[in-house]
């Protein structure tokens, strides 16, 4: 099982749209999380870091459920410049991931007009 | 914005020839990575370090090379490039989180190279 699994994309929504995006972690002890986005040929770059009681930044609301290891992003409103691609970000515990990063294979959200 | 740079930012070379990516940040920080990506794909972390005169193997074999030492600079070295080579290379780092689990990672803006 990978350490970080994010729903498939791509995610095709017109203006406006509500999407959520869910991660999954499969390392209970994991202690810090975060959404990181990603423009197409850019460097990734943080999006927001997720507490456990939840955060919200403008349109942009994260979750975190430690006891279903679960992390959602939902993007409310969502804007033709909100096209890009959302990585899910889980801190390493074990062996040679201890203190890295660990980044989901991302997934890909397109806002039509 | 993140005081993290990377040069060149587009290689084009021919096979077998010897490259070194380089990698600076001007932020102190002790861990910096390196993270290959093919477009539309995910990263791979090729090689990380926690501080100067450490460096590890990430989760991808790589046949490049890394050093560090000194604590901003991280270059990274193909010794003979081959197509199979030719991707995006970021650079990245970040605080080590002892004290503050939420430490920032902060990328380079990566160097894309071509091997024909």
């Amino acid at each position: 099982r990978k350490e970080v699994e994010q729903d498939p994309g791509p995610f095709n929504v017109p203006e406006g749209a509500t999407v959520a995006f869910n991660c999954t972690y499969s390392n209970s002890a994991s202690q810090s999380f975060f959404w990181y986005r990603q423009d197409c040929r850019k460097e990734p770059k943080l999006l927001m870091s997720v507490y456990s009681s939840g955060n919200e930044d403008g349109r942009f609301t994260a979750q975190l459920n430690r006891a279903s290891q679960y992390i959602s992003l939902l993007i409310r409103d969502s804007k033709l410049s909100d096209s890009a691609t959302y990585l899910c970000v889980v801190n390493g515990v074990e062996g040679g991931s201890q203190g890295n990063l660990i980044f989901g294979k991302g997934t890909k959200l397109s806002v039509k007009p | 914005e993140a005081d993290i740079y990377q040069t060149p930012r587009y290689l084009v070379i021919g096979t077998g020839k010897k490259i070194t990516l380089e990698c600076s940040q001007t932020m102190g920080h002790d861990k910096m990575y390196w993270y290959q990506q093919d477009p539309g794909m995910e990263l791979h972390l090729i090689h990380y370090s926690y501080g100067v005169n450490s460096t590890e193997k990430g989760d991808l074999s790589s046949e490049s090379t890394v050093s560090r030492i000194r604590t901003e600079h991280f270059p990274l070295t193909l010794e003979s490039a081959r197509p199979s080579h030719t991707s995006q290379y970021l650079c990245a780092s970040r605080q080590e989180a002892f004290f503050d689990a939420y430490n920032e990672q902060f990328f380079g803006p990566g160097t894309r190279l071509t091997v024909l």
